[in-house]
């Protein structure tokens, strides 16, 4: 396993067409994380799966936003009616659970979203 | 507001210089702390960590120490390298995993 896989790389889209994204995290880790980053900040915390079930989400996050990890593998985020201001990279990150919170991130190379 | 605050950049030093990005953090109870960096072109990689107070996690020369009585844990490196240019984050994780903003560092020959 190389680490954490994500899909597509660039994604350049028109505003108020829907995105979709995929991530395939580290295959032994059943925690699974999703952040965004736009330029000069560092990662903002959009959600978070442990296997399938999605255990929390940021309050910030609007409600065009979904995630899901269906069979506690692979994640999708999608996002619908897309603005500009959506634009940032989409960064993936998976641990172990059993680490607790000394287990870090290890992070895609994330999906760099362009909303024209 | 953010609970990681890191000093702002961009730091640039010759090579060889001493190096100290600062980083203090707020939570409630005990967070573990870590450093990732960012090379140009690549993905977040951790650099380093630490769990508990005192501890001092170090990496490629890199070093931080946990200081809970200051809520900080600041990154050091005696000399550095062209290498070493990067972005430098600092985070702190409790229930959740937060970031400071980044430090980019540039090191010239």
């Amino acid at each position: 396993d190389t680490g954490v896989s994500q899909n597509p790389r660039h994604k350049i889209t028109k505003r108020g067409q829907n995105v979709t994204f995929r991530c395939d995290p580290i295959s032994e880790h059943n925690r699974l994380y999703w952040y965004r980053q736009t330029l000069g900040q560092g990662p903002e915390f959009l959600t978070y799966f442990q296997n399938e079930a999605q255990l929390e989400k940021s309050r910030l996050l609007s409600d065009r936003f979904s995630a899901e990890r269906p069979k506690g593998s692979f994640s999708t985020l999608e996002i619908q009616r897309t603005e500009q201001g959506d634009s940032a990279m989409y960064l993936c990150a998976s641990s172990l659970a059993e680490g607790g919170m000394g287990s870090p991130l290890h992070f895609g190379n994330g999906t760099r979203l362009t909303v024209t | 507001g953010n609970s990681v605050t890191q000093m702002e950049g961009p730091v640039t030093l010759s090579e060889e210089a001493f190096l100290t990005i600062n980083c203090t953090y707020t939570a409630t109870g005990y967070p573990s702390l870590f450093w990732y960096v960012q090379y140009p072109g690549e993905g977040l990689q951790l650099l380093l960590k630490a769990t508990k107070a005192d501890d001092k996690g170090s990496n490629k020369g890199f070093e931080a120490t946990y200081r809970k009585e200051t809520t900080s844990f600041h990154l050091e490196k005696g000399s550095v390298q062209v290498s070493d240019s990067a972005v430098y984050f600092c985070a702190r994780r409790a229930n959740d995993m937060r970031f400071g903003a980044g430090t980019r560092l540039t090191v010239k020959p």
